[in-house]
């Protein structure tokens, strides 16, 4: 059974780099039938798409983050990670990493998220 | 980006009673394969979304067969026939044709 974890801090302050790792289990990263995502949810809102990664490195962001995205990926510690720079208290969020098939493009296992909150 | 829109958002429903819940997009989900590349999640509560159905109509491994999808190009509908107590949370469609991928609002399943 695969298993996806979230780790990182809790707390980040404003104009800091949001930094998470999302460990996988019981399936590679380096399996080429899937990518490797983040998604993330506001308090009461609904799901947003972030970015994801294959195993060779090829990576997709979302434009409204784009600039301010990096995801990379580790396959030797079957891990990926996400860097958000220059929070503010809009990127506040319960961050979720996922697996997403390359056939039929569907998030099939998550993590069970990380709350993130930007605050000073 | 692709805009998916719910309805209703918020639906109560009394146990044992059907269920239907529409999930309408911006552009045809239909891909030039046949398939539709729309999804559908449960999100527990306190938990992360679970895949219910996939590509409009096929339900995940695991899934009761109570829970159905139907739909083509940019309506869809999930249906739960009898509605059970866990069955509540928050339901979410999601559009995978275009990237980025795109969620609904999302329609919060509660029990009279």
């Amino acid at each position: 059974q695969v298993q996806l974890q979230e780790s990182g801090p809790g707390l980040v302050k404003p104009s800091q780099t949001l930094s998470l790792t999302c460990s996988v289990s019981g399936g590679s990263i380096s399996s080429g039938d899937y990518y490797w995502s983040w998604i993330r949810q506001h308090p009461g809102k609904g799901l947003e798409w972030l970015g994801y990664i294959y195993y060779s490195g090829t990576t997709y962001y979302n434009p409204s983050l784009k600039s301010r995205l990096t995801i990379s990926v580790d396959t030797s510690k079957n891990q990926f990670s996400l860097k958000l720079s220059s929070v503010t208290a809009a990127d506040t969020a319960v961050y979720y990493c996922a697996r997403r098939t390359v056939i039929n493009h569907e998030f099939d296992y998550w993590g069970q998220g990380t709350l993130v909150t930007v605050s000073s | 980006d692709i805009v998916v829109t719910q309805s209703p958002l918020s639906l109560p429903v009394t146990p044992g009673e059907p269920a239907s819940i529409s999930c309408r997009s911006s552009q045809s989900l239909l891909h030039s394969n046949g398939d539709n590349y729309l999804h559908w999640y449960l999100q527990k509560p306190g938990q992360s979304p679970q895949l219910l159905i996939y590509l409009a109509s096929n339900r995940a491994s695991g899934v009761p067969d109570r829970f159905s999808g139907s739909g083509s190009g940019t309506d869809f509908t999930l249906e739960i026939n009898r509605v059970e107590a866990e069955d509540v949370g928050v339901y979410h469609c999601m559009q995978a044709l275009q990237t980025p991928p795109t969620f609904g609002q999302g329609t919060k399943l509660e029990i009279k």
